[in-house]
């Protein structure tokens, strides 16, 4: 079983839909998590951080299930800039500062 | 704004020449990393370095060595490139968890 596992997609959605992604991770000493961001031909770049109590950032909105092992990306009222790859990075918990990458989910967002 | 600056965006070179890749940021970050992106399999680990003249391996350090004699900068060395590794090469630095990455450097090996 991979390490941190994701829906590859591609997701292809309207604007304005709310559309959801799932990432699950195998260890469940597992600390931190987040989301990056990828555009086509570009580096990752953090969208945002998931904490314990779930988090919300404008239309994005990041939860964590410690029980199931699972966390969970919702963009409502979805922009057509919005199209990119999702990445879910899961900080390994025997080494504090070693990220484990997600292969990603492809959002493609339609006029 | 952190800056991460990668020597090249696109690298063509030959079996058996050796590579420099080069990584520079700007905010006097003490970690950095080396990464290879391919298609289906993400980003993998090459090596990383938490302080000058320091090097850990990552999950796929065979062909690859590194160097960190400044702070600001991490390269990366192909000693005898191969076709296997023709990849987008991907530098990243932190001061925490969250990484910084440059632009990439396609390598195409022929």
């Amino acid at each position: 079983r991979k390490e941190v596992e994701q829906d590859p997609g591609p997701f292809n959605v309207p604007e304005g839909a709310t559309v959801a992604f799932n990432c699950t991770y195998s260890n469940s000493a597992s600390q931190s998590f987040f989301w990056y961001r990828q555009d086509c031909r570009k580096e990752p770049k953090l969208l945002m951080s998931v904490y314990s109590s779930g988090n919300e950032d404008g239309r994005f909105t990041a939860q964590l299930n410690r029980a199931s092992q699972y966390i969970s990306l919702l963009i409502r009222d979805s922009k057509l800039s919005d199209s990119a790859t999702y990445l879910c990075v899961v900080l390994n918990a025997g080494n504090n500062r070693k990220l484990i990458w997600g292969l990603g989910t492809s959002l493609g967002v339609n006029p | 704004d952190v800056k991460v600056t990668q020597s090249s965006r696109y690298l063509v070179k030959r079996t058996g020449e050796k590579v420099f890749l080069e990584c520079v940021q700007d905010m006097d970050h003490e970690n950095m990393f080396w990464y290879r992106q391919d298609p289906g399999l993400g980003l993998r680990l090459i090596y990383f370095s938490y302080d000058v003249k320091m090097k850990e391996k990552g999950d796929i350090p065979e062909g690859y060595s590194v160097s960190r004699e400044k702070k600001e900068r991490f390269s990366l060395i192909l000693e005898s490139a191969s076709t296997n590794q023709t990849s987008m090469y991907l530098c990243a630095s932190s001061l925490s968890l969250e990484q910084f990455f440059g632009p990439g450097t396609r390598l195409t090996v022929l």
